[in-house]
C-alpha cells in the first residue's frame, strides 16, 4: 500500500538552530509532493510543493525541500528556525493510486517546538 | 474573500445520533475532500468528490456518508455506525490536476 513516513514525531529546537524533517514515501509512479504546516489554531496551509523540474524547491518563510527520487524522499529544511515556526508539519504525496483516482496521502506529522 | 468554510467549529453530540458537518467553498474548485485528523496519525481520507454528483470512498469511509449536489458544497454525515467519531474533521478542495489542496478551518466533533 502507498504510504508516507515522517521519521520524527516530535522535534525540539532552540531559535537559530537548523531544521531538517525527514519524509519518505512508497510509490513507484509519478508523484507530486507537498509539505503542509498547521500553526496552533490555524488552517492547514501549504509550505511548498514539487511537481516537476528542479528537485530543490523553495517555499514560504524560508523553508525548502529536496526531492531525491532514488531515495523516495522529500525532506524539509530551514537553516535557522524561529519561535514562530512552532507548528505541526505534514508531508503529503499525490498520485494516481489504486482505483484510478488521484489521492493525497499524508504522513503522521511532526510537531516542532522552537524555544526562544 | 475566497476560501473554504466549515461549520460549526465545535460540535457536541450524544452517542447514537447522526451529525452533519458542513463544508462550503467559493473557489470554484471541482474536487472536494473530507479528512479526519487524529493525534499522531496525520490526516486520513474519508471521502472525496471529483465532480458534482460523484464521490468515492477514501481509506476510512465506514460510518460516514456524503453528498455532492452542488459544486460548492460537500457535507459529511457522521452516522451512529462510526465507532470512534470524536475527532477533528477537515474539508479541502482542489482546482484540478496539478494543483494543491486548500483546507478549511476544521470542525472538532466530540461524541459522548
Amino acid at each position: 500500500a502507498q504510504s508516507v513516513s515522517q521519521h520524527n514525531h516530535h522535534v525540539i529546537l532552540s531559535e537559530a538552530a537548523s531544521l531538517e524533517l525527514g519524509c519518505n514515501y512508497s510509490y513507484g509512479g509519478t508523484v507530486n509532493l507537498f509539505w503542509y504546516v498547521q500553526y496552533p489554531g490555524q488552517h492547514l496551509q501549504l509550505l511548498l510543493k514539487y511537481f516537476s523540474g528542479d528537485p530543490l524547491v523553495k517555499g514560504i518563510k524560508g523553508f525548502e525541500a529536496e526531492f531525491i527520487k532514488s531515495k523516495f524522499s522529500f525532506n524539509l529544511r530551514k537553516p535557522s528556525v524561529q519561535w514562530s515556526d512552532t507548528a505541526e508539519y505534514f508531508c503529503a504525496v499525490n498520485g494516481m493510486f489504486s482505483g484510478g483516482y488521484n489521492k493525497l496521502i499524508f504522513g503522521a506529522g511532526t510537531r516542532l517546538a522552537v524555544h526562544p | 474573500d475566497g476560501g473554504i468554510t466549515q461549520s460549526p467549529k465545535y460540535l457536541f453530540r450524544k452517542e447514537g445520533q447522526n451529525v452533519t458537518l458542513s463544508c462550503e467553498q467559493n473557489l470554484n474548485h471541482d474536487a472536494m475532500y473530507w479528512y479526519r485528523q487524529d493525534p499522531g496519525q496525520g490526516l486520513r481520507l474519508i471521502y472525496y468528490s471529483q465532480i458534482v454528483n460523484d464521490f468515492q470512498k477514501g481509506d476510512i469511509a465506514e460510518g460516514y456518508s456524503v453528498s455532492r449536489e452542488k459544486k460548492e458544497s460537500f457535507p459529511l454525515t457522521v452516522t451512529s455506525a462510526q465507532k470512534n467519531p470524536t475527532a477533528f474533521y477537515l474539508c479541502a478542495s482542489r482546482m484540478g490536476q496539478g494543483h494543491e489542496q486548500y483546507f478549511g478551518p476544521g470542525t472538532r466533533l466530540t461524541v459522548t
